[in-house]
């Protein structure tokens, strides 16, 4: 199964800084890497498909990149409401599997 | 816009049976590949099953903790989407969703909490 490590586990920000979520995965997963939010007592959200395609409705203030076995999730401009937990995922081969997470946290 | 709407979670003693089930709408159901995962409080998200379209074969595949005992089944007809949970076992409490999407999970439901618990 492919592995996905995403670190650091905690960050704490502060409001207007530009931050960057890393993943990387025990072997490549080409570009078949997706990054969701998770806000407290909701469902997951996808932010970013294939490493890098926004999707509609997300704040252009998230952007992705990488390929292969590592990949970031910037955040350019965190505003308060971006405070979650956020996870990455593979899906370039069975069984489809999740990082740990990242927990967004105001300074 | 796209909805999915989970529903038969509950309490289960170990050993006993469950299905859950997911109402889709929105979007062209029969195109659609369409998941289960999970999550146990406080946890991360796993995934569990996987089942494809017609011209597929209607394909499933499953995450080793639950093969043979869960079962993802699909009625285009309906738009709905089951996970049959047999023999359950006290770390198969989680949060249900049902999502739908290519290799990624595009859509997510609210989720219905299966507890299981003697």
């Amino acid at each position: 199964d492919v592995v996905l490590t995403q670190s650091p586990a905690t960050l704490s920000v502060t409001p207007g800084e530009r931050i960057s979520l890393s993943c990387r995965a025990s072997e490549s997963v080409d570009t078949y890497l997706h990054w969701y939010q998770q806000k407290p007592n909701e469902s997951p959200r996808l932010l970013i498909k294939y490493a890098s395609q926004s999707i509609s409705g997300i704040p252009s203030r998230f952007s992705g990149s990488g390929s292969g076995t590592d990949f970031t999730l910037s955040i350019n401009g965190v505003e308060l409401e971006d405070l979650s937990i956020y996870y990455c995922q593979q899906g370039n081969s069975l069984p489809f599997t999740f990082g740990s997470g990242t927990k967004l946290e105001i300074k | 816009a796209v909805q999915l709407v989970e529903s038969g979670g509950g309490l289960v003693q170990p050993k006993e049976s469950l299905k859950i089930s997911c109402a889709a709408s929105g979007f062209t159901f029969s195109n659609a590949a369409m998941y289960w995962v999970r999550q146990a409080p406080g946890k991360g998200l796993e995934w569990v099953a996987r089942i494809r379209t017609k011209p597929n074969n209607y394909a499933t595949y499953y995450a080793d903790s639950v093969k043979g005992r869960f079962t993802i089944s699909r009625d285009d007809s309906k738009s709905m989407v089951y996970l049959q949970m047999d023999n359950l076992k006290t770390e198969d409490t989680a949060m249900y969703y049902c999502t739908a999407g290519g290799t990624g999970f595009d859509y997510w439901g609210q989720g219905v909490m299966v507890t299981v618990s003697s």
